[in-house]
């Protein structure tokens, strides 16, 4: 099975800031790696899909990069929308995996 | 509009049984893999189980092998989720979530249901 480690687990940022959280797989994903946005009580919402790609609608501040076993997320400008908890997930083999998640908290 | 409506969900005893629903609409349910992810209360994503276009495929997270079943209905439009002998560790939120699995531009789970609330407990 393929770990996804991710770090770090909670993040204190001022709205504004450039953010950036780390996604590290125990074997290479191929570019298979997503990231999902979760607020309390609603159902996660996907961000980004194949390591770098935006999905429609999301906005533009919001960006993905990396290769083989390392990712990241990066938010280029953290809006009062953007605080919520975020999670990686590998799609390049079964069994489906996710990180543990960070939590991006208001400083 | 796209749409995934879970339903099912409840309290049950350890040991019991529950069967999960999923009503999809807004899209060609037929064309794409489905899936179930749960998560527990205060705790992150666990992905359950997946199943093909056509249900010929089925895969799951070893936790819940051989108790879980997942199943489709393509006429209906609809996603199961059959859980028996169940344990505590079972008590989450569980999504329905389309997998898009398209290619060279897949886009995992685009797709996700707001969840039913499974707790098992004495």
């Amino acid at each position: 099975d393929i770990q996804m480690t991710q770090s770090p687990s909670t993040l204190a940022a001022s709205v504004g800031d450039r953010v950036t959280i780390t996604c590290r797989a125990s074997q290479s994903l191929n570019s298979w790696l997503a990231w999902y946005q979760q607020k309390p009580g609603k159902a996660p919402n996907l961000l980004i899909y194949k390591t770098s790609s935006l999905e429609s609608g999301v906005p533009s501040r919001f960006s993905g990069s990396g290769s083989g076993t390392e990712f990241t997320l990066t938010i280029s400008s953290l809006q009062p929308d953007d605080f919520a908890t975020y999670y990686c997930q590998q799609y390049n083999s079964f069994p489906l995996t996710f990180g543990q998640g960070t939590k991006v908290e208001i400083k | 509009e796209v749409q995934l409506v879970e339903s099912g969900g409840g309290l049950v005893q350890p040991g019991g049984s529950l069967r999960l629903s999923c009503a999809a609409s807004g899209f060609t349910f037929s064309s794409y893999w489905m899936s179930w992810v749960r998560q527990a209360p205060g705790k992150g994503l666990e992905w359950v189980a997946i199943i093909k276009q056509d249900g010929s495929e089925k895969k799951y997270v070893d936790s819940v092998k051989g108790r879980f079943t997942i199943s489709r209905d393509n006429a209906e439009n609809s996603l199961y989720l059959q859980m028996n002998s169940l344990r505590a560790e079972d008590t989450a939120v569980y999504y329905c979530a389309k997998y898009d699995a398209s290619g060279d531009w897949a886009r995992a789970f685009d797709i996700w249901g707001q969840g039913t609330m499974v707790t098992v407990s004495s």
